[in-house]
């Protein structure tokens, strides 16, 4: 199994353009999640989903879209990037229920001048 | 808001020697989960303790929680310079996680 897969490893943007970070996982899971991590930070939960057409807000939603048409994939748009977006992405899933273990992804790294 | 929050910050210590994290958190929990972050990648989880749970071990780390002063502790035992990684506690379930800061742990050769 490959676990958690995310691309791109690394992106630059510029203010304003928009762009999806990919977020795959083949193990099945019920649960995915999409989490940022500034410098030196814990990280923090941009949106969540429980199942295949199933999304909510996590902490920090704004600016960020998501959708999850099949139980493997739950990509993440930014809708117009910001220099506050300038962070590092994890992926994660989880089988869900009593099965509380989160899997990451490796991250994106994403820069926004 | 950060329910989760690591002391200490940062904590350097010799291979050989134990290393003692601690966690607080301000509301009541089921579970709360500890995780490990080698530099520049993914967390990878290390072990889960219950709230009817007092006192978890797998191999050199044992985890305790108390839940009235609503803190847990991981101990990393006769540590190597392969610990070296940022532990985080977490707090939540399912799909939604909520993250301290972290402890960066320096294991010196």
């Amino acid at each position: 199994n490959a676990g958690v897969t995310q691309t791109p490893k690394f992106q630059v943007l510029k203010t304003g353009q928009s762009m999806t970070l990919q977020c795959a996982q083949d193990m099945n899971h019920e649960y995915m999640s999409w989490y940022r991590q500034d410098p030196g930070m814990g990280l923090r939960l941009i949106h969540y989903s429980v199942g295949a057409g199933i999304t909510d807000q996590g902490e920090v939603p704004n600016g960020y879209n998501v959708s999850r048409s099949t139980t493997e994939d739950f990509p993440l748009r930014l809708l117009s990037a910001a220099p506050s977006q300038t962070s590092v992405y994890f992926c994660a899933s989880s089988y869900g229920g009593y099965q509380e273990t989160q899997y990451f992804g490796p991250g994106t790294r994403l820069l926004v001048l | 808001s950060q329910q989760g929050e690591e002391d200490p910050q940062a904590l350097s210590i010799q291979e050989g020697e134990n290393a003692t994290m601690n966690c607080s958190y301000k509301t009541s929990i089921n579970n709360l989960q500890w995780y490990r972050q080698n530099s520049g990648r993914g967390l990878v989880h290390l072990i889960l303790i219950r709230s009817n749970e007092r006192e978890k071990h797998s191999g050199r780390l044992r985890v305790t929680l108390d839940t009235s002063k609503k803190s847990s502790s991981l101990l990393i035992t006769a540590s190597r310079a392969a610990d070296t990684a940022s532990y985080f506690c977490a707090k939540g379930s399912g799909s939604r996680l909520t993250f301290g800061e972290g402890t960066q742990l320096t294991v010196n050769p």
